[in-house]
């Protein structure tokens, strides 16, 4: 089965730009998550989304970020003012929801992004 | 703040040897304490996760030591293999909050 797919793999832009990231999660997955990943780091959590609401944006580093998922399915994460130092790998993630256990995270491939 | 404090950065292993992996958290609420895998160019996948009710958990060459007193964890991989070359992640949840704690990294190289 398809996993999850991130749109696109490589995103170059100039600083002061916008930009947006997609995120296609497995099929029947409730819930979703943005990661970034910088170089040589661990992956730092963003958001994470039951359906589609954000049930925690803890990590979003300022207002510059912002993420959707209208219909419960696909989800976009949108850079505002984009900075150098936004440049990293950002990850996607989904899962089921099943309450009485830990729910595995599936990892999409990435998008790089690039600030020039 | 660094929740999770992995080590080493980098490991070099004979094929056939134990690699050993080192993982020290802060947070006691957190209870969920897996193991991912990355290849180059592709997301984490997970490998192995532990549980503190437990104090070992194995699967296959990859096991799991957790000592919940001193809040540290470990991956052994037996028998190391060069497919076995990769970053390895650990990582740390507190359940319910579904957002996962992630370690530095450690970037293992199985020497054929």
């Amino acid at each position: 089965g398809a996993g999850v797919s991130q749109t696109p793999s490589n995103k170059v832009t100039e600083k002061g730009k916008y930009v947006e990231l997609r995120c296609d999660p497995i099929s029947g997955h409730t819930a979703l998550y943005w990661y970034r990943q910088s170089l040589g780091q661990g992956p730092e959590f963003l958001i994470y989304f039951q359906g589609t609401g954000a049930a925690d944006d803890s990590g979003l580093p300022n207002d510059r970020f912002f993420a959707v998922r209208p219909e419960g399915s696909v989800s976009t994460l949108k850079i505002q003012r984009t900075e150098r130092g936004d440049s990293a790998v950002y990850l996607c993630a989904s899962s089921l929801t099943v309450r009485s256990s830990y729910n595995e995270q599936f990892f999409g491939p990435g998008t790089r992004l690039t600030v020039l | 703040q660094q929740q999770v404090k992995q080590s080493p950065q980098s490991l070099i292993v004979q094929k056939g040897g134990i690699s050993i992996i080192n993982c020290a958290y802060e947070n006691t609420a957190f209870d969920y304490f897996p193991w991912y895998q990355q290849f180059p160019g592709k997301g984490p996948a997970l490998l192995i996760a532990i549980r503190p009710d437990v104090s070992e958990k194995k699967e296959g060459r990859f096991t799991i030591s957790f000592n919940k007193s001193a809040k540290q964890f470990s991956l052994h991989i037996m028998d190391s293999q060069p497919g076995d070359s990769a970053t390895y992640f650990c990582a740390a949840s507190v359940w319910g909050a579904q957002k996962l704690v992630f370690g530095q990294g450690t970037r293992l190289t199985i020497n054929p």
